[in-house]
């Protein structure tokens, strides 16, 4: 089973700041088996990225996603009040799924 | 627009057998990979398994002998049965549907059921 680890657990940012979230991957991830995931409290998760870099529908430019092999990034490059949130990388391998342990982004 | 709804007792005895069945709207199962996902209070997401209309079914190695799957593509809905219950199974359980094509990610999620393990 691949293991994700993500990285930092809380990031504490302000608004309009720059945020960068890790995901690395216990073995090779292909780029098309990288997702990622945003959840708020009480809600479900919400799909964000996919294919490592590509947008989901309706998911704002300032998100992007990028990286290969064992490493993985998000970023947001001018956070919103509604940004923060809990983050989640995701694989697909060999029929199963594995999620990071997840990245809260909190208001400084 | 796809729409999931899950459904079931929120309260399940130790030991016990806990089911529940997520409907689908707004969308053919056919042709697609459909999942539960489930999530400790305060803790971070696992994959249960997945079904497809086929009927196939792919289950996390770490609950597979108490896990069964079932699909019933002409009510729309799919469904699990965890057997064996234990507090450690307390969670939200969310149904989810997998992309289309390769099923590598999780494009569709219902809002999540609140499963209890308790006497």
């Amino acid at each position: 089973e691949i293991v994700l680890t993500q990285s930092p657990g809380t990031l504490s940012l302000s608004p309009g700041e720059r945020a960068t979230l890790s995901c690395r991957a216990s073995e090779t991830v292909s780029n098309s088996f990288l997702a990622w995931y945003q959840q708020k409290p009480g809600q479900a998760p919400r799909l964000l990225i996919f294919g490592t870099s590509a947008r989901a529908t309706g998911i704002p430019d300032r998100f992007s996603g990028s990286g290969s092999g064992t490493d993985f990034t998000l970023s947001i490059s001018r956070l919103e009040p509604e940004d923060f949130a809990v983050y989640y990388c995701q694989q697909y391998g060999t029929s199963s799924y594995t999620f990071g342990q997840g990245t809260k982004l909190e208001i400084k | 627009q796809v729409q999931l709804q899950e459904s079931g007792p929120r309260l399940v005895r130790p030991s016990e057998m806990l089911s529940l069945t997520c409907n689908v709207s707004g969308a053919s199962m056919n042709s697609y990979f459909w999942s539960w996902i489930r999530q400790p209070a305060g803790k971070g997401l696992e994959w249960i398994g997945r079904i497809h209309a086929s009927m196939r079914t792919n289950y996390n190695p770490s609950l597979q002998s108490r896990l069964t799957m079932s699909i019933d593509t002409s009510k729309n809905q799919f469904s699990l049965t965890l057997t064996s219950v234990t507090a450690a199974d307390t969670a939200v359980y969310y149904c989810a549907r997998l992309s289309p094509g390769t099923p590598r990610y999780f494009d569709y999620w219902g809002q999540g059921t609140l499963v209890t393990v308790s006497s």
